[in-house]
């Protein structure tokens, strides 16, 4: 089941600006990730962001997460035609099971 | 690596026919989940599977759906008899003994019911 919910559910923006992206959930986790979803393709996985950090950066992303607004938000900075894609948040509770959000889909018009 | 692997990338069949899609997971990894996603419901977990296990198979709809994995390095998921219904792309991932590195999924099935 989808327990996550990402905001916005679409975003259209130029190439070269910021996207951000935000996932709220609901109990506490162990660990947030975020994918990326290709039209067709299966989705990868992008950051894992664990429970007591508050900010993780990857190449041009950059992952907060607010453990007591249980809200997290995903930054890509200078966005590239080829960040078109949708995004997920998945919560990690400690067991086996990822609770997804419904995505986000990010459009970058050239 | 090649990743996970899964046969066929598409698949049309007629309503009542049997399905099974078929999926290799990365070697090493110890746990494999099977996935149906489509517009209406996002992404559902079928069946997860620990050291070739089935762990949790509360996610599969019905009888129709049965998963197998005989070893570590294969797993089925079977649909009989088919229903239009049951037109998504189906996803397999594998993740190592926590998901703390993330899953990583397939390129899908994408079933189509007729």
């Amino acid at each position: 089941s989808q327990q996550g919910e990402e905001d916005p559910q679409a975003l259209s923006i130029q190439e070269g600006e910021n996207a951000t992206m935000n996932c709220s959930y609901k109990t506490s986790i162990n660990n947030l990730q975020w994918y990326r979803q290709n039209s067709g393709r299966g989705l990868v996985h992008l950051i894992l962001i664990r429970s007591n950090e508050r900010e993780k950066h990857s190449g041009r992303l950059r992952v907060t997460l607010d453990t007591s607004k249980k809200s997290s938000s995903l930054l890509i900075t200078a966005s590239r035609a080829a960040d078109t894609a949708s995004y997920f948040c998945a919560t990690d509770r400690g067991n086996y099971q990822l609770i997804w959000g419904a995505g986000t889909k990010l459009i970058i018009k050239p | 690596d090649a990743g996970v692997i899964q046969s066929p990338r598409h698949e049309v069949t007629e309503m009542g026919q049997e399905v099974t899609l078929r999926c290799k997971p990365i070697s090493g990894h110890n746990s494999l989940f099977w996935y149906r996603q489509t517009m209406m419901r996002g992404l559902e977990l079928l069946i997860y599977f620990n050291n070739n296990v089935p762990i949790d198979d509360s996610g599969m709809p019905e009888d129709r759906f049965s998963a197998k994995m005989p070893n570590a390095s294969f797993s089925t998921l079977k649909i009989q008899p088919s229903e239009p219904r049951d037109s998504a792309v189906y996803f397999c991932a594998s993740s190592g003994d926590r998901s703390d590195y993330g899953y990583t999924f397939g390129s899908g099935t994408r079933l189509t019911v007729v």
